[in-house]
């Protein structure tokens, strides 16, 4: 089964607006939670990563929500762009462990 | 750098023919591994290498074979391909573990069994 349910499975927002993606997770060893941003054709790259240490980090424009007690995280886009088009992939996993379980994607669409 | 590269980008097989997809990289990363990529499934771990000489099965390893004999290269082998196993393959490393640090991604090989 889907050890990351990740949603919505696509998303179109004006130039600007805020997009934000949802994942859940269930496996309570899972401590690292990371986000993948991909272009098409091209392999994901590391975009921001989060610790349940804490509750919120921001990287530029790009900002992680981990709410522990509802295994829940999401990615908040602030003043998206056009170049900010892409398939978002949230995945989790545990410290020392070798295995990295991936959501589903979401398709990010910025209109000018 | 040249980063992680995979070879080849294109690939059709006809079922049952065998065929190694390669890897490299040149970041001396101890951590290597094979995901593929299907629509409306994500990236699922294939195999993976915590060192040269060691690997390990991940989510789906069934069909796929890997060695490690070098810490730059970790080919991945299709010993008899099905329709199934049409998919985007990726290749990633990281300087410890999959958790630990960041991944890198290969630009991907997209693998048609017909």
């Amino acid at each position: 089964q889907q050890q990351v349910k990740q949603s919505p499975q696509s998303l179109i927002v004006q130039k600007g607006g805020i997009p934000i993606i949802n994942c859940a997770y269930e496996n309570t060893a899972f401590d690292y939670f990371p986000w993948y941003q991909q272009f098409p054709g091209k392999g994901p790259a590391l975009l921001i990563a989060i610790r349940p240490d804490v509750s919120e980090k921001k990287e530029g424009r790009f900002t992680i929500s981990f709410n522990k007690s509802a295994k829940q995280f999401s990615l908040h886009i602030m003043d998206s762009q056009p170049g900010d088009s892409a398939t978002y992939f949230c995945a989790a996993g545990g410290t020392g462990a070798n295995n990295l379980f991936f959501g589903t994607g979401t398709r990010l669409t910025v209109i000018p | 750098n040249a980063g992680v590269t995979q070879t080849p980008k294109f690939q059709v097989l006809k079922t049952g023919q065998s065929m190694t997809l390669q890897c490299a990289q040149d970041m001396n990363h101890e951590y290597m591994s094979w995901y593929r990529q299907d629509p409306g499934m994500g990236l699922r771990l294939i195999h993976y290498s915590v060192g040269a000489g060691i690997t390990d099965q991940g989510e789906v390893p069934n069909g796929y074979n890997v060695s490690r004999s070098t810490t730059e290269d970790f080919p991945l082998r299709l010993l008899s391909a099905a329709p199934s196993q049409t998919s985007v393959y990726f290749c990633a490393s990281s300087y410890r573990g999959a958790t630990t640090d960041t991944q890198y991604f290969g630009p991907g090989t997209r693998l048609t069994v017909l």
